[in-house]
């Protein structure tokens, strides 16, 4: 399976606090995704960064991508209670744009009130 | 994502049985995606259409068979279920080519407990 790694696999804070998330892939990737679920609901996409990109901003959520390590960080500052959810990595992948996804294993966040 | 229908959102069947989930969505996007989800597994995905009667394999296709009739429906089903199929299972649209670099819209899955 070329399935990414996230870590960590559970992540407890308080409010206001900041999150960090990673998550390493295997192999190229024309962009990775970052996507949130909330409990018994479908997944939310979040944030989108290419493959030539190396940061990318959207409110509270900043993500980072290293190719040459295969890896990407996504933070959430100021933190809510709100915020508490899984989220998933998923790496879109290969040739022929096919917008086939492999998704991380996710991290489970609990933020405090 | 309202725009994307599951039905049914829980189903409890019996082993050997024919199960038939459906999706349906009003984004008006050409592919669509199935997917299952195990605890600490991540999301896997079983078949995905690029447009009607596009099928194409996805990493865990065995066991399962899909129908695109039209663009905007597509229902996955289980010849003949068995436990390990157990699972939350999800669909998912996105829009065409744009250089490929399309999020995926989910619907709010249907847990399937087979027993």
């Amino acid at each position: 399976s070329q399935q990414g790694e996230e870590d960590p696999q559970a992540l407890s804070i308080q409010e206001g606090e900041n999150a960090t998330m990673n998550c390493s892939y295997k192999t190229s990737i024309n962009n990775l995704q970052w996507y949130r679920q909330n409990s018994g609901r479908g997944l939310v996409h979040l944030i989108l960064i290419r493959s030539n990109e190396r940061e990318k901003h959207s409110g509270r959520l900043r993500v980072t991508l290293d190719t040459s390590k295969k890896s990407s960080s996504l933070l959430i500052t100021a933190s809510r209670a709100a915020d508490t959810a899984s989220y998933f990595c998923a790496t879109d992948y290969g040739s022929s744009n096919t917008g086939k996804l492999i998704f991380g294993q996710g991290t489970t966040l609990q933020v405090k009130p | 994502d309202a725009d994307v229908t599951q039905t049914p959102r829980n189903r409890i069947t019996k082993t050997g049985k024919r199960i038939m989930l459906e999706c349906s969505q009003t984004k008006g996007h050409d592919r669509m995606y199935w997917y299952r989800q195990d605890p600490g597994l991540g999301l896997r995905l079983i078949y995905y259409s690029f447009d009607v009667k596009d099928i194409n394999k996805g990493e865990i296709s065995d066991g399962y068979s899909v129908s695109r009739q039209a663009q905007a429906k597509f229902s996955l089903s289980l010849e003949s279920a068995i436990p390990n199929q157990t699972a939350l299972y999800f669909c998912a649209t996105s829009d065409a080519d744009r250089g490929g670099n399309q999020p995926q819209h989910f619907g709010d899955g249907t847990r399937l407990s087979i027993l």
